[in-house]
């Protein structure tokens, strides 16, 4: 079965620091896409940013970018000037079987100090 | 643009009881998957529909059972609940050829059985 380590279940930044949410996965499968979710509060998952598996080039999305390592299965996200909205579960997920089908990690939570 | 709407957003059950989630996806989208996340836990996936019929599954037990409508609106059933059946269930909505892309969630329903 395919499974995702979230290995730091909770961290805490100063406002405008740069933070390292960290990422492993194990596949099977050569062709797939990796997802960074992040769950507020309000508890509705939000899309933070997608990346391809076949394409080497990291993802980037405003403040947020990853490192994405596929040798490794290793898919870390950057989040640079941290502001306090982005207090929040962060959760990592590799689709299944080219299917939207998400296999979620158990998250880890960020906090953003002022 | 309406996004996921899901219904109600808490309520409480006996165990035994019957209960149906409802939801509605993202104008657009003409798939909806459904997830439960115990406290503490990342997202874990129940199943999908597509054409009114259901695609894909996870492992969950026959008391789980859902249903997709003409206009692509959904409902969960869970019958014989149990106090484990206790968590946030999400949908998520997408479109099933553009797979990649990720979701759009809803905020869930918080389930409470007693």
């Amino acid at each position: 079965a395919q499974t995702v380590t979230q290995s730091q279940p909770e961290m805490s930044v100063q406002e405008a620091e740069t933070v390292t949410l960290s990422c492993t996965y194990d596949t099977s499968e050569n062709n797939y896409y990796l997802f960074w979710y992040k769950q507020p509060p309000s508890r509705q998952m939000i899309l933070v940013i997608r990346q391809e598996a076949y394409k080497q080039q990291n993802a980037t999305e405003n403040r947020f970018s990853v490192n994405f390592q596929k040798a490794a299965k290793s898919f870390s996200l950057k989040i640079s000037d941290s502001q306090l909205g982005d207090t929040a579960m962060y959760f990592c997920a590799p689709n299944q079987g080219g299917s939207e089908k998400l296999v979620f990690g158990k998250g880890m939570k960020l906090t953003v100090n002022p | 643009d309406a996004g996921v709407t899901q219904s109600p957003t808490h309520l409480i059950k006996t165990r035994g009881q019957q209960v149906t989630l409802r939801c509605s996806p993202k104008s657009g989208h003409d798939t909806v998957s459904w997830y439960q996340q115990a406290l503490g836990q990342g997202p874990q996936f129940i199943f999908q529909y597509y054409e009114e019929e259901e695609r894909q599954r996870g492992n969950f037990p026959d008391r789980f059972s859902g249903h997709q409508f003409p206009n692509y609106s959904s409902e969960l059933n869970v019958n014989a609940l149990l106090l484990g059946d206790s968590a946030l269930y999400l949908c998520a909505s997408s479109s099933y050829r553009a797979v990649g892309y990720g979701y759009t969630f809803g905020s869930g329903t918080r389930l409470t059985v007693v």
